[in-house]
């Protein structure tokens, strides 16, 4: 079964530590993105990728870090930098960078304690 | 700036009472219109994408429609199941990246 697969489902992060979310794909989708929801706003994107080895800021990059060594593969890094890290973040995938419908996982609930 | 605006921001129905849920924009260059559903704690599910105005879909009990400034997502005879949250999406520009704004979404809750 193809589909998006984010983890943990529940994260809990100690101020000033750094966590890492993972994202992994098998729809041999060629861009995936790291969204943040929180409650009353719009999903806001911190990082995508168009293709393995190149990823770009979105609107809400800092004190987020990514990679995308494989094309399976892009986990987002929550540093210490980021003043507000207690959000909901959603991993999706599309096709391609044009105008194709996002395949998002089930999500990864992260809260600062 | 690329404006996505969701209306009503919550909607209570009872079973069978039909409705609609709107979605306005201001994009420059539209290349796509996309509407999902999500249910708490989890991540969107695609429903739809509009390329055109005119252009109309549907699926079991949901039809969305597209106009230049607007899209309507029209909930026939809805039943409880159909309680969530729906987002509007617009994907705009050229080149490149196309960026995709996201509206806050519409909560439906269907009362048996």
């Amino acid at each position: 079964d193809g589909g998006i697969t984010q983890s943990p489902k529940y994260l809990f992060r100690k101020e000033g530590q750094n966590v890492t979310l993972s994202c992994e794909q098998n729809l041999n989708h060629d861009a995936m993105y790291w969204y943040r929801q929180d409650p009353g706003q719009g999903l806001r994107l911190i990082y995508y990728s168009q293709i393995v080895n190149d990823f770009q800021k979105g609107d809400i990059a800092e004190g987020y870090s990514v990679s995308r060594e494989k094309k399976e593969s892009f986990p987002l890094t929550v540093t210490s930098a980021q003043k507000n890290p207690t959000a909901f973040y959603l991993c999706a995938s599309k096709r391609d960078r044009l105008n194709t419908e996002a395949f998002f996982g089930q999500g990864t609930r992260l809260t600062v304690v | 700036e690329d404006q996505v605006t969701q209306s009503p921001e919550a909607l209570r129905l009872q079973e069978g009472e039909s409705s609609s849920l709107n979605c306005s924009y201001t994009v420059s260059g539209l290349r796509g219109l996309f509407w999902y559903r999500q249910d708490p704690g989890k991540g969107p599910e695609f429903l739809f994408t509009l390329y055109s105005a005119g252009e109309e879909k549907e699926k079991e009990r949901l039809k969305a429609t597209l106009t230049k400034k607007e899209s309507f997502l029209h909930i026939t005879a809805p039943k409880p199941e159909d309680s969530a949250t729906y987002l509007c999406a617009v994907q705009a520009g050229s080149g490149g990246y196309q960026k995709v704004t996201f509206g806050t979404g519409t909560k439906l809750q269907v009362i048996p």
